[in-house]
């Protein structure tokens, strides 16, 4: 258990449709970062945030869209849902925001597979 | 473009083989990491490196920057170690991740 927290585990939709989902850091992380995995495309990176603030952002689409609240959890908000945005969802919390530290490394959570049907 | 590509793809062993996966990358980076995904789904980070070598139990990351080029190596391999092994490197802003490399083990 790395002590990162995903709901819900598993989520079905249809296509238009917005869903929200939510990540829980492990007790003292402060970033955050969230991250995609398809059968076609692989693992992409979307958006980090640390301490409540946008700290990087990768492939995410403009109909998706995260934030990250005070009490450090975060929520990705995907809208306008398509076929293709059915994937694993992870997301990663570490330490500080650094991308350079060897000691910033990151704990995944479990993920939420999200099928849009 | 792939700015990771990893081989093998797909790699069976025996248990007790010696194990030896291959990243390179193109890009300028801050870390190269290396991940383990277990057929449920779940990621673990092994190592996060930005020069030389690290050791974990039977798990050894090693990364040469001049040469692009990291090998994780996996001593006295077993069953237990079968699992896809994604290298990613970050440049500062963006992860980029390699395909990954399915192995299994063979009792």
């Amino acid at each position: 258990d790395s002590g990162v927290t995903q709901t819900p585990k598993h989520l079905i939709t249809a296509t238009g449709q917005r869903v929200t989902l939510r990540c829980s850091p492990r007790s003292g992380d402060l970033s955050v970062y969230w991250y995609q995995q398809s059968l076609d495309q692989g693992l992409q990176f979307l958006i980090q945030y640390y301490n409540g603030e946008e700290r990087a952002k990768g492939n995410i689409l403009e109909r998706f869209s995260a934030q990250q609240f005070p009490d450090l959890h975060s929520e990705l908000n995907l809208s306008s849902l398509e076929l293709g945005d059915s994937a694993l969802y992870f997301c990663a919390s570490s330490v500080f925001s650094s991308w350079r530290s060897s000691y910033n490394e990151q704990f995944f959570g479990p993920g939420t597979r999200l099928t849009v049907l | 473009k792939n700015e990771v590509e990893q081989s093998p793809q797909n790699l069976t062993a025996q248990e007790g083989e010696f194990i030896t996966i291959n990243c390179s990358y193109s890009v300028g980076i801050s870390a190269l990491h290396w991940l383990q995904q277990h057929p449920g789904g779940g990621i673990v980070s092994l190592f996060m490196l930005s020069s030389g070598k690290k050791k974990h139990g039977r798990l050894i990351a090693t990364i040469n920057i001049q040469e692009k080029h990291s090998s994780l190596h996996i001593t006295a391999s077993h069953p237990r170690d079968s699992a896809v092994y994604i290298c990613a490197v970050s440049t500062g802003n963006q992860f980029y991740f390699g395909t990954g490399t399915s192995l299994t083990v063979i009792p």
